[in-house]
Protein backbone atom coordinates (compact mmCIF):
# COMPACT_ATOMS: atom_id res chain seq x y z
CA UNK A 1 0.00 0.00 0.00
CA UNK A 2 1.58 3.32 -1.12
CA UNK A 3 1.32 6.25 1.97
CA UNK A 4 2.32 9.94 1.08
CA UNK A 5 3.50 11.61 4.06
CA UNK A 6 3.74 15.64 3.79
CA UNK A 7 5.62 18.26 6.38
CA UNK A 8 3.47 20.35 8.71
CA UNK A 9 1.89 23.46 7.81
CA UNK A 10 3.79 26.71 7.31
CA UNK A 11 3.12 30.51 7.38
CA UNK A 12 4.97 32.87 5.26
CA UNK A 13 5.78 36.05 4.55
CA UNK A 14 4.92 37.62 0.76
CA UNK A 15 8.25 37.60 -1.36
CA UNK A 16 9.57 34.57 0.53
CA UNK A 17 9.41 30.79 -0.82
CA UNK A 18 8.28 27.58 0.87
CA UNK A 19 9.59 24.08 0.32
CA UNK A 20 7.06 21.22 1.35
CA UNK A 21 7.98 17.64 1.24
CA UNK A 22 6.48 14.59 0.53
CA UNK A 23 7.98 10.77 1.91
CA UNK A 24 6.75 8.03 -0.30
CA UNK A 25 6.32 4.36 1.59
CA UNK A 26 5.11 1.33 -0.34
CA UNK A 27 5.69 0.39 -4.05
CA UNK A 28 9.33 1.44 -5.51
CA UNK A 29 9.57 5.45 -5.93
CA UNK A 30 11.43 5.30 -8.63
CA UNK A 31 9.02 4.15 -10.29
CA UNK A 32 6.01 6.68 -9.73
CA UNK A 33 5.66 9.91 -10.81
CA UNK A 34 4.70 12.12 -8.17
CA UNK A 35 2.29 15.41 -9.01
CA UNK A 36 1.41 18.60 -6.66
CA UNK A 37 -1.87 19.81 -6.72
CA UNK A 38 -2.99 22.74 -5.18
CA UNK A 39 -6.43 23.72 -3.28
CA UNK A 40 -7.24 27.62 -1.79
CA UNK A 41 -9.26 27.26 1.21
CA UNK A 42 -13.17 27.06 0.31
CA UNK A 43 -11.78 26.75 -3.76
CA UNK A 44 -11.11 23.85 -6.15
CA UNK A 45 -8.17 21.77 -7.48
CA UNK A 46 -5.56 23.24 -9.35
CA UNK A 47 -2.91 21.09 -10.93
CA UNK A 48 0.84 22.53 -10.66
CA UNK A 49 3.50 20.05 -12.05
CA UNK A 50 4.92 16.37 -11.33
CA UNK A 51 7.58 15.01 -11.71
CA UNK A 52 9.58 11.25 -12.74
CA UNK A 53 11.97 10.55 -9.75
CA UNK A 54 13.35 7.83 -11.94
CA UNK A 55 14.48 10.21 -14.78
CA UNK A 56 14.46 13.62 -12.80
CA UNK A 57 12.28 15.35 -15.22
CA UNK A 58 9.73 17.79 -14.19
CA UNK A 59 6.87 19.23 -16.01
CA UNK A 60 5.17 22.53 -14.79
CA UNK A 61 1.80 23.96 -14.84
CA UNK A 62 2.02 26.74 -17.33
CA UNK A 63 0.68 29.51 -15.17
CA UNK A 64 3.56 28.27 -12.44
CA UNK A 65 6.34 28.34 -14.87
CA UNK A 66 9.46 29.79 -13.21
CA UNK A 67 8.12 30.08 -9.80
CA UNK A 68 7.97 26.89 -8.91
CA UNK A 69 10.13 24.04 -8.54
CA UNK A 70 9.46 20.47 -8.23
CA UNK A 71 12.46 17.78 -7.49
CA UNK A 72 13.01 14.10 -6.27
CA UNK A 73 15.45 12.66 -3.63
CA UNK A 74 15.29 8.43 -5.06
CA UNK A 75 17.56 8.29 -1.55
CA UNK A 76 14.72 8.97 0.51
CA UNK A 77 12.12 8.23 -1.32
CA UNK A 78 10.93 12.51 -0.77
CA UNK A 79 9.68 15.19 -3.32
CA UNK A 80 9.85 18.46 -2.44
CA UNK A 81 7.50 21.60 -4.25
CA UNK A 82 9.51 24.76 -3.99
CA UNK A 83 7.26 28.01 -4.88
CA UNK A 84 8.33 31.26 -4.63
CA UNK A 85 7.98 34.89 -4.75
CA UNK A 86 4.45 33.74 -2.39
CA UNK A 87 1.30 36.05 -2.21
CA UNK A 88 -1.67 36.19 -0.37
CA UNK A 89 -3.41 34.12 -3.25
CA UNK A 90 -0.79 31.14 -2.98
CA UNK A 91 -2.38 30.39 0.30
CA UNK A 92 -3.82 26.87 0.11
CA UNK A 93 -3.53 23.20 1.03
CA UNK A 94 -0.50 21.93 -1.04
CA UNK A 95 -1.06 18.30 -1.81
CA UNK A 96 1.46 15.39 -3.35
CA UNK A 97 -0.50 12.21 -5.39
CA UNK A 98 0.74 9.56 -7.27
CA UNK A 99 0.94 9.62 -10.65
CA UNK A 100 -1.13 6.90 -12.85
CA UNK A 101 1.48 4.28 -14.80
CA UNK A 102 3.00 5.27 -17.50
CA UNK A 103 4.22 3.08 -20.67
CA UNK A 104 5.25 3.12 -24.03
CA UNK A 105 5.69 6.72 -24.24
CA UNK A 106 1.75 7.25 -22.91
CA UNK A 107 1.05 7.92 -19.63
CA UNK A 108 -2.65 7.66 -17.37
CA UNK A 109 -2.91 11.52 -16.09
CA UNK A 110 -5.50 10.39 -13.33
CA UNK A 111 -3.87 10.30 -9.29
CA UNK A 112 -4.75 7.28 -6.95
CA UNK A 113 -2.65 8.06 -3.84
CA UNK A 114 -2.80 11.60 -2.06
CA UNK A 115 -0.94 13.01 0.74
CA UNK A 116 -3.11 14.47 3.22
CA UNK A 117 -1.98 17.93 2.69
CA UNK A 118 0.47 20.45 3.79
CA UNK A 119 -1.71 24.33 4.58
CA UNK A 120 0.53 27.41 3.51
CA UNK A 121 -0.52 30.46 4.74
CA UNK A 122 0.86 33.73 3.10
CA UNK A 123 0.50 36.56 5.64
CA UNK A 124 2.50 39.81 6.55
CA UNK B 1 -6.87 26.99 -23.09
CA UNK B 2 -8.29 23.76 -21.85
CA UNK B 3 -11.71 23.67 -19.41
CA UNK B 4 -14.09 21.13 -17.49
CA UNK B 5 -17.22 22.61 -16.80
CA UNK B 6 -19.40 21.16 -14.07
CA UNK B 7 -22.97 22.55 -12.54
CA UNK B 8 -21.77 23.70 -8.58
CA UNK B 9 -25.20 21.64 -6.94
CA UNK B 10 -26.61 18.48 -7.04
CA UNK B 11 -28.95 17.46 -4.89
CA UNK B 12 -30.89 13.93 -4.38
CA UNK B 13 -32.75 12.33 -2.15
CA UNK B 14 -31.03 8.83 -0.12
CA UNK B 15 -31.51 5.90 -2.34
CA UNK B 16 -32.11 7.66 -5.35
CA UNK B 17 -29.77 8.23 -8.63
CA UNK B 18 -27.27 11.30 -8.82
CA UNK B 19 -26.00 12.44 -12.41
CA UNK B 20 -23.19 15.09 -12.03
CA UNK B 21 -21.69 15.85 -15.46
CA UNK B 22 -18.42 17.12 -16.69
CA UNK B 23 -17.96 19.36 -19.95
CA UNK B 24 -15.17 20.14 -22.02
CA UNK B 25 -14.20 20.10 -25.91
CA UNK B 26 -10.80 17.94 -25.96
CA UNK B 27 -13.29 14.55 -23.89
CA UNK B 28 -14.18 12.96 -26.78
CA UNK B 29 -10.28 12.29 -27.23
CA UNK B 30 -9.31 12.55 -23.91
CA UNK B 31 -10.18 10.17 -20.55
CA UNK B 32 -11.75 11.63 -17.50
CA UNK B 33 -11.48 10.60 -14.33
CA UNK B 34 -13.02 11.70 -10.99
CA UNK B 35 -12.57 12.09 -7.43
CA UNK B 36 -14.59 12.59 -4.23
CA UNK B 37 -13.80 15.26 -1.46
CA UNK B 38 -15.09 15.19 1.82
CA UNK B 39 -14.32 18.05 3.90
CA UNK B 40 -11.25 18.24 5.76
CA UNK B 41 -9.99 15.34 3.58
CA UNK B 42 -7.85 14.38 0.46
CA UNK B 43 -9.43 13.87 -2.40
CA UNK B 44 -10.24 10.14 -3.55
CA UNK B 45 -10.04 8.70 -7.18
CA UNK B 46 -13.51 6.91 -7.18
CA UNK B 47 -13.44 6.56 -11.68
CA UNK B 48 -10.25 6.49 -14.02
CA UNK B 49 -10.46 6.06 -17.73
CA UNK B 50 -13.71 7.08 -18.11
CA UNK B 51 -15.67 4.23 -16.55
CA UNK B 52 -12.81 2.33 -14.67
CA UNK B 53 -13.62 1.85 -11.02
CA UNK B 54 -10.76 1.42 -8.44
CA UNK B 55 -10.03 -1.58 -6.12
CA UNK B 56 -12.33 -0.51 -3.09
CA UNK B 57 -14.70 1.72 -4.47
CA UNK B 58 -18.59 0.81 -4.06
CA UNK B 59 -20.02 -0.79 -7.60
CA UNK B 60 -22.50 1.75 -6.95
CA UNK B 61 -20.36 4.75 -8.74
CA UNK B 62 -19.78 4.44 -12.22
CA UNK B 63 -18.50 6.24 -15.33
CA UNK B 64 -19.91 7.42 -18.75
CA UNK B 65 -18.46 9.20 -21.55
CA UNK B 66 -20.40 10.87 -24.79
CA UNK B 67 -19.27 12.94 -27.01
CA UNK B 68 -17.95 16.44 -24.88
CA UNK B 69 -19.86 15.22 -21.96
CA UNK B 70 -18.60 12.38 -19.06
CA UNK B 71 -21.29 11.52 -16.22
CA UNK B 72 -20.34 10.61 -12.94
CA UNK B 73 -23.64 8.39 -12.00
CA UNK B 74 -23.81 6.90 -8.00
CA UNK B 75 -26.92 4.84 -7.89
CA UNK B 76 -29.01 4.34 -4.62
CA UNK B 77 -27.25 7.33 -2.96
CA UNK B 78 -26.12 6.59 0.72
CA UNK B 79 -25.91 9.81 3.18
CA UNK B 80 -22.01 9.23 3.20
CA UNK B 81 -21.80 10.02 -0.52
CA UNK B 82 -21.92 14.08 0.15
CA UNK B 83 -19.18 15.41 -0.73
CA UNK B 84 -17.40 17.58 -3.51
CA UNK B 85 -16.74 15.77 -6.78
CA UNK B 86 -14.27 16.88 -9.46
CA UNK B 87 -13.87 15.62 -12.77
CA UNK B 88 -10.05 15.67 -14.59
CA UNK B 89 -8.44 15.27 -17.31
CA UNK B 90 -5.30 16.08 -19.60
CA UNK B 91 -4.13 16.72 -22.72
CA UNK B 92 0.10 16.11 -23.11
CA UNK B 93 -0.73 17.07 -27.49
CA UNK B 94 0.91 20.80 -27.06
CA UNK B 95 4.13 22.12 -25.78
CA UNK B 96 2.60 21.96 -22.47
CA UNK B 97 1.19 19.63 -20.38
CA UNK B 98 -2.34 20.23 -19.68
CA UNK B 99 -3.68 18.61 -16.61
CA UNK B 100 -7.09 20.12 -15.63
CA UNK B 101 -9.68 19.91 -12.96
CA UNK B 102 -13.44 21.00 -13.09
CA UNK B 103 -14.72 23.31 -10.66
CA UNK B 104 -15.94 21.46 -8.59
CA UNK B 105 -19.77 19.58 -8.28
CA UNK B 106 -21.17 19.41 -4.47
CA UNK B 107 -23.43 16.90 -3.84
CA UNK B 108 -26.25 17.29 -1.04
CA UNK B 109 -28.09 14.38 0.31
CA UNK B 110 -31.51 15.73 1.47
Amino acid sequence: QVQLVQSGAEVKKPGSSVKVSCKASGGTFSSYTISWVRQAPGQGLEWMGRIIPILGIANYAQKFQGRVTITADKSTSTAYMELSSLRSEDTAVYYCARDGPCSGGSCEYYFDYWGQGTLVTVSS
Amino acid sequence: SYELTQPPSVSVSPGQTARITCSGDALPKQYAYWYQQKPGQAPVLVIYKDSERPSGIPERFSGSSSGTTVTLTISGVQAEDEADYYCQSADSSGTYLHVVFGGGTKLTVL
